[in-house]
């Protein structure tokens, strides 16, 4: 079973920051925050990771709680081509395979 | 560089018959998963390679089969298809493992299989 709970969907203005919420309360020590994204009939995106440090790439920023129950994945101009399904994954570096919930369906609209 | 090519990118089946998918991993890359993603889910783990050797699985049954070859490239066979095999299959690779952990998978677009 996946480790997070996430928000079925959000809107999004274009222009704006786009802010998605994720909840991994269960997380232990030697487990990273992963976050990808999947545009219809496409394969995941990879996006962004962390372990307990705020992270910042060229796509997006990630916000993890110093308890590190939950983190946000922050889209700082969220645009058009933003619309996906962003899935939120918990997983040890020593295990490799990914378990994805049903994610949060982000639709940036005009 | 080039990404996780899959193929074919859709096919159609009948129950009971035998698919095989096939996946070249992005250069440089040594491992390998299979994802069966149904509609309006997330993608499930179904195995991973690395090194032509399964080294993990999820819950799938015997009749869901691959290999990795020496080039990293593979493939997932699927015996006595049924109905509920229907989903679009992924193909995802990454290069080694460090103490930091994946930088990510790259995956491919995948494969739509339908079972009629």
């Amino acid at each position: 079973d996946a480790k997070t709970t996430q928000p079925p969907s959000m809107d999004c203005a274009e222009g704006r920051a786009a802010n998605l919420p994720c909840n991994h309360s269960t997380i232990s020590g030697n487990e990273y925050v992963y976050w990808y994204r999947q545009i219809h009939s496409q394969g995941p995106q990879y996006i962004i990771h962390g372990l307990k440090n705020n992270e910042t790439n060229e796509m997006a920023s990630l916000i993890i709680t110093e308890d590190r129950k939950s983190s946000t994945l922050i889209l700082p101009h969220a645009t058009l081509r933003d619309t996906a399904v962003y899935y939120c994954i918990v997983r040890s570096y020593n295990t490799d395979k990914l378990i994805f919930g049903t994610g949060t369906r982000l639709q940036v609209f005009p | 560089e080039t990404g996780v090519t899959q193929s074919p990118t859709h096919l159609i089946k009948t129950r009971g018959q035998q698919v095989t998918l096939r996946c070249s991993s992005q250069s440089g890359h040594n491992t390998v998963s299979w994802y069966q993603q149904a509609l309006g889910q997330g993608p499930q783990f179904i195995f991973q390679y690395y090194r032509e050797e399964e080294n993990g699985r999820g819950n799938f049954p015997p009749r869901f089969s691959g290999l990795q070859f020496p080039n990293y490239s593979s493939e997932l066979n699927v015996n006595a298809l049924e109905l509920d095999d229907s989903a679009l299959y992924l193909c995802a690779s990454t290069g080694s493992r460090d103490r930091g952990g994946y930088s990510g998978y790259t995956f491919g677009s995948g494969t739509r299989l339908t079972v009629v």
